[in-house]
């Protein structure tokens, strides 16, 4: 059953350190996206590429965060520097482009910054 | 873009059957509705997606009216394990520039006891 894979599962670090997080989508999935889960706000959505280039990134803050597909097989979302209100889960989803076709989800990026 | 409106928490007994309804009333015409189920750390997977009638799988079922305001997942005879967080979800899933713009409301906590 194929699966997106996000890593780390787990990130603790110190505020005004570089986080990445990395995603392997679906192979064969052609559009990429980054969510962020709080329990205040939810899951959001960040940014998402389709084919490696960024359609949208409106729901990213743009100083701190930025997001890539450097090939097919990898995207990802780094913050820097990094602060305590990033800490959340962060979510990647793939989907090969056709009709009514779901996101499927990888099991997140849990994220602290203290 | 369609806002969701869903109870926040239900709660059911093992072997009922449980009715979750959500409302949208400002969907789209080339808006589907789709359900997500998530488990604590894990992230959302995919339930059920339709676009008007019934729709059903081998987990749930998807009941949308004609005028499409609204739409009612059903779980035939929950269990224990059925006990997560249940998200409803309106957009455009058919590729175009909207795509990916999928706002994830703040769900309903279902709650399956003994």
């Amino acid at each position: 059953d194929a699966r997106v894979t996000q890593t780390p599962r787990h990130k603790v670090t110190e505020m005004g350190q570089e986080v990445t997080m990395r995603c392997q989508p679906i192979l064969g999935h052609n559009t990429v996206f980054w969510y962020r889960q709080t329990m205040m706000q939810g899951l959001e959505l960040l940014a998402y590429f389709r084919n490696r280039a960024p359609l949208d990134d409106s729901g990213m803050p743009k100083d701190r965060f930025s997001a890539e597909m450097p090939d097919a097989t990898l995207a990802t979302l780094k913050i820097q520097p990094s602060e305590p209100r990033d800490s959340a889960v962060y979510f990647c989803a793939s989907v090969l482009e056709t009709d009514s076709q779901p996101q499927h989800f990888g099991d997140g990026t849990r994220l602290s910054i203290l | 873009l369609a806002k969701t409106t869903q109870p926040i928490s239900m709660d059911s007994y093992e072997g009922q059957e449980v009715n979750i309804t959500c409302s949208h009333n400002n969907i789209a015409t080339n808006d589907y509705i789709t359900w997500y189920q998530q488990f604590p750390s894990q992230g959302p997977r995919f339930i059920i997606q339709g676009y008007k009638t019934k729709v059903t799988n081998e987990v749930a079922s998807l009941f949308i009216p004609a005028d499409r305001k609204s739409s009612t997942l059903s779980l035939p005879r929950v269990s224990l394990s059925d006990t997560a967080v249940y998200y409803c979800l309106v957009g455009d899933n058919a590729g175009g520039t909207s795509y990916g713009k999928l706002t994830f409301g703040q769900g309903t906590i279902l709650t399956v006891h003994p």
